[in-house]
């Protein structure tokens, strides 16, 4: 069974940084796409960044651009956020998600439960 | 402003079929196959549901099915069942400038 455990969230002021993390289980990470998916509370989803399954090519939504970095650890089986220059409209729940093949020009199709960030003095 | 327009409430009666659209643009919904559509229960995370505009994850009731025309993509529920109530959210590949874009969501009532 695929299990994504998401981790790292937290009350950070703005300007401040985060590192989220999401560890895999149940398959074999090394050859999967993914991707962090974040939801403001009450409001709908938003893709933020992925990346392939070497880590060799990543990929971020305009407005985290050049804030946010993503990057994975294939012998531990974790993926990473590395969040940045935080801003108040940051703040969601961040989801960690696997797309079905190598690339990220695949849907995702397991999501972890989510860690919650929020930005705020 | 999402990127894909959903309508944002639908309901219907147990045993009753809807229908929730998902309309994007050529840049988007109409280029590629790539339609997703994810089920979430207040508070829990999404639930995949439909892959690939029309393919059902082996373990999604067959009462769950999708398609596209054009810019526009549907899914129908058939046999609505309580637990069907829940926000439903389509997703598209968008290309290799915007990615993934997501709908605003629905949220489905079973009266």
């Amino acid at each position: 069974e695929v299990q994504l455990l998401e981790s790292g969230g937290d009350l950070v002021q703005p300007g401040g940084s985060l590192r989220l993390s999401c560890a895999a289980s149940g398959f074999n990470f090394n050859i999967y796409a993914m991707t962090w998916v974040r939801q403001v509370p009450g409001k709908g989803l938003e893709w933020v960044s992925g990346i392939n399954y070497g880590g060799g090519s990543t990929y971020y939504t305009d407005s985290v651009k050049g804030r946010f970095t993503i990057s994975r650890d294939n012998s531990n089986h974790t993926v990473f956020l590395q969040m940045n220059s935080l801003r108040v409209d940051d703040t969601a729940v961040y989801y960690c998600a696997k797309h079905r093949t190598t690339t990220v020009v695949t849907p995702f199709d397991s999501w972890g439960q989510g860690t919650l960030v929020t930005v705020s003095s | 402003q999402s990127a894909l327009t959903q309508p944002a409430s639908v309901s219907g009666s147990p045993g009753q079929s809807i229908t929730i659209s998902c309309t994007g643009t050529h840049s988007d919904v109409g280029s590629y196959d790539l339609v997703s559509w994810y089920q979430q229960h207040p508070g829990k995370a999404p639930k995949v549901i439909i892959l690939g505009v029309n393919k059902r994850p082996s373990e999604i009731s067959n009462r769950f099915s999708g398609s596209k025309s054009g810019n526009t993509a549907s899914l129908t529920i058939s046999g609505l069942r309580p637990e069907d109530e829940a926000d439903y959210y389509c997703c598209s590949y968008a290309g290799s400038s915007f990615f993934w874009v997501f709908g605003g969501g629905t949220k489905l009532t079973v009266l």
